[in-house]
């Protein structure tokens, strides 16, 4: 079956430490994208990828990381300027074309700073 | 700019009790709109979207919604609410020409039974 895996699904990081959360698709989406999710905040935008070799910021960029090697990979690493990374992450992506408006999200991945 | 507002934070309701989740947004043009359901836990899922033509459009798991564009909403309804609905769901709008959605900041679903 087509979908998204991140993982890992729980990820604890230590002060000052770089962390990269995997996201694989394969639904053949040219988009990705990476959200931060607090409660009560909704969903903020990290970063996105329309294609392959390119990516842009989101509102939230900053400590943040990504690249776009391959179609189906979009990892993002949580850099140790990052100062508050506890969060969930959701990864999803999008089809081409209005019709393919909507994503397909991840299950997720829950990071925590210890 | 485009903007989606969920005016309601919480909603509560008793098992097999209708339910409807307010979604309003501002934008110029006719919109796409979408709503997405978020199980504890989990990732989002596509429950249903609206691009043009019948206001009213059906989703997955007994959901409905229907776009009024003189009151700028596009309410998601049910008519009988399940215990596993209990959820946090999400209104997002589309503009023309762009791959990315605003979302609203989600209503929270509770259960009783």
């Amino acid at each position: 079956d087509g979908g998204i895996t991140q993982s890992p699904k729980y990820l604890f990081r230590k002060e000052g430490q770089n962390v990269t959360l995997s996201c694989e698709q394969n639904l053949n989406h040219d988009a990705m994208y990476w959200y931060r999710q607090d409660p009560g905040q909704g969903l903020r935008l990290i970063y996105y990828s329309q294609i392959v070799n390119d990516f842009q910021k989101g509102d939230i960029a900053e400590g943040y990381s990504v690249s776009r090697e391959k179609k189906e990979s979009f990892p993002l690493t949580v850099t140790s300027a990052q100062k508050n990374p506890t969060a969930f992450y959701l990864c999803a992506s999008s089809g081409a074309g209005a019709l393919n408006y909507g994503y397909t999200f991840g299950s997720g991945t829950r990071l925590t700073v210890v | 700019a485009q903007s989606v507002t969920q005016p309601d934070i919480h909603i509560t309701v008793s098992e097999g009790a209708s339910l409807e989740l307010r979604c309003n947004y501002s934008y110029g043009a006719t919109p796409y709109l979408f709503w997405y359901v978020q199980s504890p836990g989990q990732g989002l899922q596509l429950l249903l979207k609206y691009f043009s033509g019948d206001t009213l459009v059906q989703g997955i798991k007994g959901f409905e919604a229907e776009f009024k564009r003189s009151q700028s909403s596009f309410n998601l309804r049910k008519p009988s609410v399940h215990w596993s609905d209990a959820a946090e769901y999400f209104c997002a709008l589309y503009s023309g020409g762009s791959y990315i959605p605003t979302f609203g900041r989600g209503t929270s679903l509770i259960v009783h039974p």
